[in-house]
């Protein structure tokens, strides 16, 4: 089964760091490319970064830029984002979600993961 | 960035009928856009990619049009099960997202 499960949430303080991991199965995760969605309660979704499938090509949301940073790990078949200087805004459910059309950038989204709930309170 | 200006934002109908959900761009962005059904508690489902390539498994009765700027999603009868938020997302760069419309039961 194709499958996305990320781990990681949880609460911190502003100013604090979170590190979430998004582990892959069913599917050569080395051969796709991903990304990070997120969305705040009661929101609608919001696209946060991108890598490609062999890493060397990464995208972010200018709300993140400079504070997040998206990372990958083939052989283990994990995905990372990496968050810190976190602020009250930055809560929300994040979902890793696989790349589906194959064209260089994040395009549409066909493997989702359950989320990951991240809550930036003091 | 592209703003995506989806309508309604809520509407309500009844089992059978048709449905429709229209999604404007701020500016062209071709055929560069997809339809996804999020349901309470559960995370996103691609329907739609490329504004009117329906997603394998995907029942017919959900379809998309258009191209350009002007962008329409239908349910030709809706169902109980599709109860939902639908969003548009387009994927000129940078990637947004419509800002949803929760479906319900009449």
């Amino acid at each position: 089964e194709v499958q996305l499960v990320e781990s990681g949430g949880g609460l911190v303080q502003p100013g604090g760091s979170l590190r979430l991991s998004c582990a892959a199965s069913g599917f050569t995760f080395s051969s796709y490319e991903m990304n990070w969605v997120r969305q705040a309660p009661g929101k609608g979704l919001e696209w946060v970064s991108y890598i490609s499938s062999s890493g060397s090509t990464i995208y972010y949301a200018d709300s993140v830029k400079g504070r997040f940073t998206i990372s990958r790990d083939n052989a283990k078949n994990s995905l990372y984002l990496q968050m810190n200087s976190l602020r009250a805004e930055d809560t929300a459910v994040y979902y890793c979600a696989r790349d589906f059309l194959m064209i260089v950038g994040p395009d549409a989204f066909d493997i989702w993961g359950q989320g990951t709930m991240v809550t930036v309170s003091s | 960035d592209i703003q995506m200006t989806q309508s309604p934002s809520s509407l309500s109908a009844s089992v059978g009928d048709r449905v429709t959900i229209t999604c404007q761009a701020s500016q062209d962005i071709s055929n560069y856009l997809n339809w996804y059904q999020q349901k309470p508690g559960k995370a996103p489902k691609l329907l739609i990619y490329d504004a009117s390539n329906l997603e394998t498994g995907v029942p017919s009765r959900f379809s998309g049009s258009g191209s350009g700027t002007d962008f329409t999603f239908t349910i030709s009868s809706l169902q109980p099960e599709d109860i939902a938020t639908y969003y548009c997302q387009q994927y000129d760069t940078p990637l947004t997202f419509g800002g949803g419309t929760k479906v319900e039961i009449k």
